[in-house]
């Protein structure tokens, strides 16, 4: 069954330093979507991409996160200057349309630790 | 009122019993409604998905949405040690993109 993968499954990063997050969503599929995981807590939705634009973004996705589909393959997220706060699992997800019928699906996640 | 309220558990349950999890809500535009499994460390991996309100079945799990209550449930027949994970609740809204907003998490065990 196709998955969506991504890489490092954990980065470790100090405070203030840039961090490159990297998904290789479901082929098919044109919609692209960036879940964080603080640890205890519930997952939030932080950004929706689609045709190389940003849909929808939090609050919490603020200037120091970037979002970019630099291929036809990869779907990247980008921590300017990390800060403790940022600790957490970041999910990838992917779905074929963009609409409330398609179900998202989610990568493993990709564990990032600032230190 | 937090928008999604989900008893975090953990639920611990003898194998082969039925498990029930719940959700409630609070935002009346969520029209779809989706379980997540969750292993240790890995992502949520879709279970079941449904529209508005009633109920749907795959194998052991049934998905139950009652929107007049804003209630939610899984249920689980016949459970084993494997189906021990964290199972999260998210629901959707029709239009505005496909954002999901996630509840806590119940944590499962089945025991032996």
């Amino acid at each position: 069954e196709p998955e969506v993968t991504q890489t490092p499954s954990h980065q470790v990063t100090q405070m203030g330093q840039e961090v490159i997050l990297r998904c290789v969503p479901i082929s098919n599929h044109l919609y692209f979507y960036w879940y964080r995981q603080i640890l205890g807590q519930k997952v939030e939705f932080l950004v929706s991409f689609y045709n190389n634009e940003i849909s929808e973004k939090s609050e919490i996705f603020d200037d120091q996160f970037s979002v970019e589909r630099p291929d036809g393959s990869n779907f990247t997220l980008k921590i300017r200057s990390t800060k403790l706060e940022d600790s957490a699992m970041y999910f990838c997800a992917s779905s074929e349309r963009g609409t409330g019928s398609s179900p998202l699906h989610f990568g493993n996640g990709t564990r990032l630790t600032v230190t | 009122q937090k928008e999604v309220e989900q008893d975090p558990g953990p639920l611990s349950v003898p194998e082969g019993a039925i498990v029930s999890l719940n959700c409630t809500y609070s935002n009346s535009a969520f029209q779809y409604f989706m379980w997540y499994r969750q292993y240790s460390r890995k992502g949520p991996e879709l279970l079941m998905y449904t529209y508005s309100s009633g109920n749907k079945e795959d194998g052991r799990f049934t998905a139950q949405v009652d929107k007049s209550s804003k209630y939610i449930s899984l249920f689980i027949r016949d459970s084993q040690p494997s189906d021990s994970a964290t199972y999260l609740c998210a629901m959707k809204s029709t239009g505005g993109g496909n954002k999901l907003t996630f509840g806590t998490g119940t944590q499962l065990k089945v025991e032996l």
